[in-house]
């Protein structure tokens, strides 16, 4: 099955640093998500995005659905120890589950 | 209080051995998942199902089984047939139209 591509795999960075990760597909996807999970739970919903384009915030979250449709980024500004987790993207096309990206495993250096 | 319950947390089993897991949501949602999680792999599809009795295989159906019986419950058995069971397993469910999936709490299943 497919998945999407995600990068970094890991990220190592300093409190107080902003963090920007993407994803890519060779596929168009109509919907863009992106998670967070921490150790031993599942992943929570942090944004979800519905066209082309679209820039959303959430607090210091700010993901954009890329206008070909094959991408998606999530950057998280001015970063803080409890940021630290595995970070997930999501697409959706058709009439399909979602498929998922392998993570980015993010932590944060007091 | 509305979400998804995965039970139980941990389980242990011995190799050769069927176990199922659970999965109930109170959401009235109408689509559910079964997820697999292996270090380093991401979230693979096991089963899905969009509605009450029926259901899909995902990317790696084999080894495993659904039912969905009722609205609100979609248990996963693994059986011996899985080669590699022990991981982490979560369920989600979502409204109509595979979007927007809510995850449970997981499962990790270790196989001795």
């Amino acid at each position: 099955g497919q998945q999407l591509n995600q990068s970094p795999q890991s990220m190592f960075i300093q409190e107080g640093e902003d963090v920007s990760m993407n994803c890519t597909s060779s596929s168009i996807f109509n919907t863009w998500l992106w998670y967070k999970q921490e150790p031993g739970e599942g992943p929570v919903l942090l944004i979800a995005l519905y066209k082309a384009g679209e820039l959303t915030s959430n607090g210091r979250l700010t993901a954009q659905f890329g206008i070909t449709r094959k991408d998606s980024f999530l950057n998280i500004s001015a970063s803080i120890p409890s940021d630290v987790g595995i970070y997930f993207c999501a697409g959706q096309k058709g009439n399909t589950p979602l498929v998922f990206g392998k993570g980015t495993r993010l932590s944060v250096i007091a | 209080d509305g979400g998804i319950t995965q039970s139980p947390k941990y389980l242990f089993r011995k190799e050769g051995q069927n176990v199922t897991l659970s999965c109930e949501q109170n959401l009235n949602h109408d689509a559910m998942y079964w997820y697999r999680q292996d270090p380093g792999q991401g979230l693979r599809l096991i089963y899905y199902s969009q509605i009450v009795n029926d259901f899909q295989k995902g990317d790696i159906a084999e080894g495993y089984s659904v039912s969905r019986e009722k609205k609100e419950s979609f248990p996963l058995t693994v059986t011996s047939a899985q080669k590699n069971p022990t991981a982490f397993y979560l369920c989600a469910s979502s409204t109509g139209g595979y979007t927007e999936a809510f995850f449970g709490q997981g499962t990790r299943l270790t196989v001795v």
